[in-house]
């Protein structure tokens, strides 16, 4: 059984740019939710996706927007990079959204 | 609305004595209550949860926490410290209003002095 992996695990982007960042749920999983943890913070919850739906959503503004696939696979996206964006984007997939959620490795992105 | 409080941002032990990290709790709800650790540049792993089953809590590595309700609070504690220990720690609790998603404590940067 593979556990929940992200990619890529670095990136840097310029200002402005648009960047999609991509979680492998862990097999059997049908929930992904993307937290963002900027340095020194605990992480903030971005949104969650259940059965390809999105079913509920923090504090973040429309440019950061995602996708989740028939085999519960994720996308990230997040437009008009600010500098701000720069964080570590921690996904973590669970059996279903009550049960507990297994982190992957997060994917950190750099905004120049 | 659910929230954790990490009482100490920075926790220091000697290697072979005991941690206590402390976190509160404020929940409109019977709790889920979790802790996970981070080692510099990893993800998140968790240590031990809590679901309303027994209140003392084991979990990996030699970890426990007891769930206080009289007194809001989810501390976590491992009798002797490891070098390896040294990580930072988050409380967490779920958000049962829909997503169940996490909320977290600011974290502890636990260090282990030799």
């Amino acid at each position: 059984e593979t556990g929940v992996t992200q990619s890529p695990t670095h990136l840097i982007k310029t200002r402005g740019q648009q960047v999609t960042l991509r979680c492998s749920s862990q097999s059997g999983h049908n929930t992904v939710s993307w937290y963002q943890q900027a340095l020194g913070q605990g992480p903030q919850f971005i949104f969650q996706y259940y059965r390809e739906e999105e079913n509920g959503r923090g504090n973040f503004p429309p440019r950061f927007s995602g996708l989740q696939f028939p085999n519960y696979s994720s996308e990230l996206n997040v437009n008009a990079l600010e500098l701000d964006d720069s964080a570590l984007y921690l996904c973590a997939s669970s059996q279903d959204r009550w049960t507990e959620a297994f982190f992957g490795q997060g994917t950190r992105l750099t905004v120049v | 609305a659910q929230s954790v409080t990490q009482l100490d941002s920075h926790v220091s032990v000697s290697e072979g004595t005991p941690v206590l990290l402390r976190c509160n709790y404020s929940s409109s709800y019977s709790p889920s209550l979790f802790w996970y650790v981070q080692h510099p540049n990893k993800g998140l792993q968790l240590l031990l949860k809590y679901t309303s089953a027994a209140t003392l809590v084991k979990g990996i590595n030699g970890f426990e926490a007891e769930f206080k309700k009289s007194e809001t609070s989810f501390h976590l504690t491992k009798p002797s410290a490891h070098m390896s220990d040294a990580a930072e720690y988050f409380c967490v609790v779920s958000d049962p209003s829909g997503t169940y998603k996490y909320i977290f404590g600011t974290g502890t940067r636990l260090k282990v002095l030799a």
